[in-house]
């Protein structure tokens, strides 16, 4: 079965710091995701990567980076912090059943103070 | 560009009641569409999918199916438990997917 390590599950930072989130898979999946998920808008996608060192942007990046220096790590890093971006992080990864069937970590709550 | 719209909660039952939760797409061609829920502290599990008009998506009770004359994928499931409780969320795919918003169902024993 597919595994998602996101680490920290919780994290309470200031305005102006960076931070990193981090998420692992125990398997050789190419795709993976991160999301945002905030009430009222559902989960929106921040970055993907369909390989090593293959990026993408989605649709609420600024403010955000990857990187995905091997198969099974993608980290997400806010490289200043802000109010807006205290929210729950979702990392995925791309199931092999097709577009759309995604698995997905237990997420990594953010809060900027 | 694409989206979903699925009906605002939250959506409060009781056990073995009929649940329905509208979704409606918007979208060009025929997209591949989803429900997801998300138990509480969890992340997201995909539930059920359909990839093409008039097919039926079903697991664990609920059944959704792709309409394209009315471009909507309702969820429906004929008696909940309060296992049910959950956050429910429809979806497309084009090239990536998209969410909606979400509905948040709470059943009561």
């Amino acid at each position: 079965d597919a595994g998602i390590t996101q680490s920290p599950r919780h994290k309470v930072t200031e305005t102006g710091t960076p931070v990193t989130l981090r998420c692992h898979q125990t398997e050789n999946h190419r795709y993976m995701y991160w999301y945002r998920q905030d009430p009222g808008h559902g989960l929106r996608l921040i970055h993907y990567s369909y390989g090593v060192k293959d990026t993408d942007k989605g649709e609420v990046s600024d403010g955000y980076s990857v990187s995905r220096s091997k198969t099974e790590d993608f980290l997400l890093t806010l490289e200043s912090a802000t109010s807006s971006q205290t929210s729950v992080y979702f990392c995925a990864i791309g199931l092999t059943g097709g577009p759309g069937e995604l698995f997905f970590g237990e997420g990594s709550r953010l809060t900027v103070l | 560009g694409d989206s979903v719209t699925q009906m605002e909660g939250p959506v409060t039952l009781s056990e073995e009641a009929f649940l329905t939760i509208n979704c409606t797409y918007t979208a060009t061609g025929y997209p591949s569409l989803f429900w997801y829920v998300q138990y509480p502290g969890e992340g997201l599990q995909l539930l059920l999918k359909a990839t093409k008009a008039d097919d039926k998506g079903s697991n664990k009770g609920f059944e959704a199916t792709y309409r394209k004359e009315t471009t909507s994928f309702h969820l429906e499931k004929g008696s909940v438990q309060v296992s049910d409780s959950a956050v429910y969320f429809c979806a497309l795919v084009r090239d990536k997917l998209s969410f909606g918003a979400g509905t948040t169902v709470t059943v009561r024993a």
